[in-house]
């Protein structure tokens, strides 16, 4: 059972554009990760949201945890060839007591973003 | 060093050979993992380790066998591969706790391997 589904699982587009990557799921996140890998590397952490309904931006970057704190959303403002990658979200379950004491993230499938010069 | 390093950056091994990769994290994390990722799958998580002891075993083959001296080393014992084990191996760590939850994970590099 996936239960962190990801929204495109690709995305071909070209520089300058603005583009979004969803991250749905129907449980609850005490968590929630973002990150980016580049083919060949471990993935890299981007952002951390905690609190339902927050928002953080890193540069053209925007990233939202929902009120509900079961979703998020990764939107990219005026797209670069350096952002294409593998952007991955990971949460941490609300209700596991076992993700609590282990840490354990469960990840979404990815989004593969590919910006064109 | 900073961060998790990982080693060998890439591995060719038969089905018979018997190696081992290496992770080490320099950020005084008390939990490391080991996952698997294959073109096109999602992450894998195949072993955790919380202070030195294994907290979980997602159902891996016996002949991938992990190993945690210590809680800044994680090794993967390797033996009797098949060519579908061919993936990026990812070495992570992390700080948990009571009332840290699912805390940022922190990977290595990766090693590429090869099994023929």
């Amino acid at each position: 059972t996936q239960l962190l589904e990801q929204s495109p699982q690709f995305l071909s587009i070209q520089e300058g554009e603005n583009l979004t990557v969803y991250c749905n799921s129907s449980s609850v996140f005490s968590s929630l990760q973002w990150y980016r890998q580049e083919p060949g590397e471990g993935p890299v952490l981007l952002v951390t949201v905690v609190t339902g309904g927050e928002v953080k931006k890193l540069k053209r970057l925007t990233f939202q945890f929902g009120d509900a704190r079961k979703d998020s959303s990764l939107h990219i403002t005026a797209a670069q060839p350096g952002d294409t990658g593998l952007y991955l979200c990971a949460g941490a379950l609300l209700s596991s007591r076992g993700s609590s004491n282990t840490g354990k993230l469960i990840f979404g499938q990815g989004t593969t973003l590919q910006v064109k010069p | 060093e900073t961060g998790v390093t990982q080693t060998p950056r890439h591995l060719v091994m038969g089905m018979t050979n018997k190696k081992s990769l290496k992770c080490e994290q320099h950020l005084g994390h008390n939990a490391m993992y080991w996952y698997k990722q294959s073109a096109k799958k999602p992450l894998e998580l195949m072993f955790v380790y919380n202070f030195k002891e294994q907290t979980e075993n997602n159902s891996v083959p016996s002949r991938f066998s992990p190993e945690c001296p210590n809680s800044s080393h994680l090794f993967l014992h390797l033996h009797t591969l098949q060519p579908e084990d061919s993936a990026l191996y990812l070495c992570a760590s992390s700080q948990v706790g009571v009332g840290l939850g699912g805390r940022e994970q922190y990977f290595g590099p990766g090693t590429r391997l090869t099994v023929t």
